[in-house]
């Protein structure tokens, strides 16, 4: 499985501002994604970061809340933009598994955000 | 009403027991079936991967689908400590564009006792 890193590993921040999540992985992937873990919730789908195109993504998500960038096969950032104590969260990347096993994924440790 | 369905716990239990973790969901379109174990301040860790109905075993852990019933299940033996962690279910479907997107249950807290 691949290895993966996240910076910030946390951070608190003031509403209003914006923070980049930076996601590496120590080999290319295709498919790299975005979740979102909130106290008591399920982990959620924001959206798939594609290589070379805009990012797609889930009902309720959208680009100008959480601007993705996908620059190549190893590295992803997330951005939470204008936030909001609501945003306060787990933020964690992931990448299919290369086993060819359809839905196969593997997460990195997260971002923890509190936004006060 | 939720897709996945998991009681949240936390369950409790001493060492040696065996943990039964159960989940339920509504969509038959899911096909593929994932246990994942997330520790306290780390991303969820891939555990078991099952397709069919029936068991799968890896060690102490088997996984267990019955799609007729919309139940999976995962078992510990001899359970230890270290098993203490959050266990999520997780699955999705074979559609078209939809293959890599997981629906998550909301995780059991377990924590095994010495």
């Amino acid at each position: 499985s691949a290895v993966i890193s996240q910076k910030p590993s946390r951070d608190i921040c003031q509403r209003g501002t914006s923070l980049t999540i930076q996601c590496q992985v120590d080999s290319q992937v295709t498919m790299m994604f975005w979740y979102r873990q909130q106290p008591g919730q399920s982990l959620t789908l924001i959206a798939t970061a594609n290589q070379g195109s805009e990012a797609t993504y889930e009902s309720g998500f959208v680009i100008d809340k959480f601007p993705i960038s996908r620059p190549n096969l190893t590295f992803s950032t997330l951005t939470v933009s204008n936030m909001s104590p609501e945003d306060s969260s787990i933020y964690l990347c992931s990448v299919a598994g290369t086993s060819g096993k359809e839905g196969e994924q593997y997460f990195g440790p997260g971002t923890r955000l509190t936004v006060t | 009403q939720k897709e996945v369905e998991q009681d949240p716990g936390p369950l409790s239990v001493p060492e040696g027991a065996i943990v039964s973790l159960n989940c339920t969901y509504s969509n038959s379109a899911f096909q593929y079936f994932m246990w994942y174990r997330q520790y306290s301040r780390k991303g969820p860790e891939l555990l078991m991967y099952t397709y069919s109905s029936g068991n799968k075993e890896d060690g102490r852990f088997t996984a267990q689908v019955d799609k007729s019933s919309k139940y999976i299940s995962l078992f510990i033996r001899d359970s230890q400590p270290s098993d203490s962690a959050t266990y999520l279910c997780a699955m999705n479907t074979r559609l078209a564009g939809t293959a890599s997107k997981l629906t998550f249950g909301t995780g059991t807290r377990l924590q095994v006792t010495l």
